[in-house]
């Protein structure tokens, strides 16, 4: 049983395309978080969700736009894809605002 | 802003050889710091949490222990299948600012026969 599960695992699209990325966690937590891995294996939050909610907002493009459909939900949309968007995103959720967070296996995202 | 600074980037050990993995942080607030390992392809595996200076964590051969600057990872005799990167975060603020965790850019771990 997968905790924490993102969808698709590889995304090879061109520049200047629109693409989503699916996050789904089966541990009944009710905080969602999307983090950037770059090439350098540095993870940066970029948004978390609170209940469907919004509660952490870093500086990010407004190409990226996250949407919770539940508490169990958390997908990123990103338009107009750039080379710099090439990277790894993971999807994390925890119980409580400082429970640990797990982690889903990523999406490898490689702009052409 | 907070920052984490982890060291060493990357260290080699032979199977058994103990070492010491560091984190030092500067927070406003420490709320608590986590310790995940990650291996390739993967996603960060969460190994423990700490939220107070004196505390300490082990499982098996990991004990994580913490400071008011820095915490460390110590590993007994290690094995191959410890090989990793392992990563520290820090959360500070309160809890209205939600739960942002800063994180350092982690120790690639060899461990060989």
């Amino acid at each position: 049983d997968t905790a924490v599960s993102q969808t698709p695992k590889y995304l090879v699209t061109q520049m200047g395309n629109d693409k989503s990325i699916k996050c789904e966690q089966n541990l009944g937590h009710d905080t969602m978080y999307w983090y950037k891995q770059d090439s350098k294996k540095f993870l940066k939050i970029m948004f978390s969700y609170n209940n469907k909610e919004l509660i952490i907002n870093e500086t990010v493009p407004n190409r990226f736009s996250p949407k919770s459909p539940d508490k169990a939900h958390l997908n990123l949309h990103i338009n107009s894809l750039e080379l710099g968007d090439s990277a790894v995103y993971f999807c994390a959720s925890s119980q409580g605002w400082n429970q640990p967070q797990h982690f889903g296996d990523g999406t490898r995202l490689s702009i052409l | 802003e907070d920052q984490v600074t982890q060291s060493p980037e990357a260290l080699r050990l032979q199977e058994g050889e103990s070492s010491s993995l560091n984190c030092s942080y500067t927070v406003s607030g420490l709320r608590g710091l986590f310790w995940y390992r990650q291996d390739p392809g993967k996603g960060p595996e969460f190994l423990f949490t700490l939220y107070s200076a004196g505390e300490e964590k082990e499982k098996e051969r990991l004990k994580a222990t913490l400071t008011k600057k820095e915490s460390f990872l110590h590993i007994t005799a290690p094995k191959p299948e410890d090989s990793a990167t392992y990563l520290c975060a820090v959360q500070a603020g309160s809890a209205g600012g939600g739960n942002k965790l800063t994180f350092g850019t982690g120790t690639q771990l060899k461990v060989e026969l």
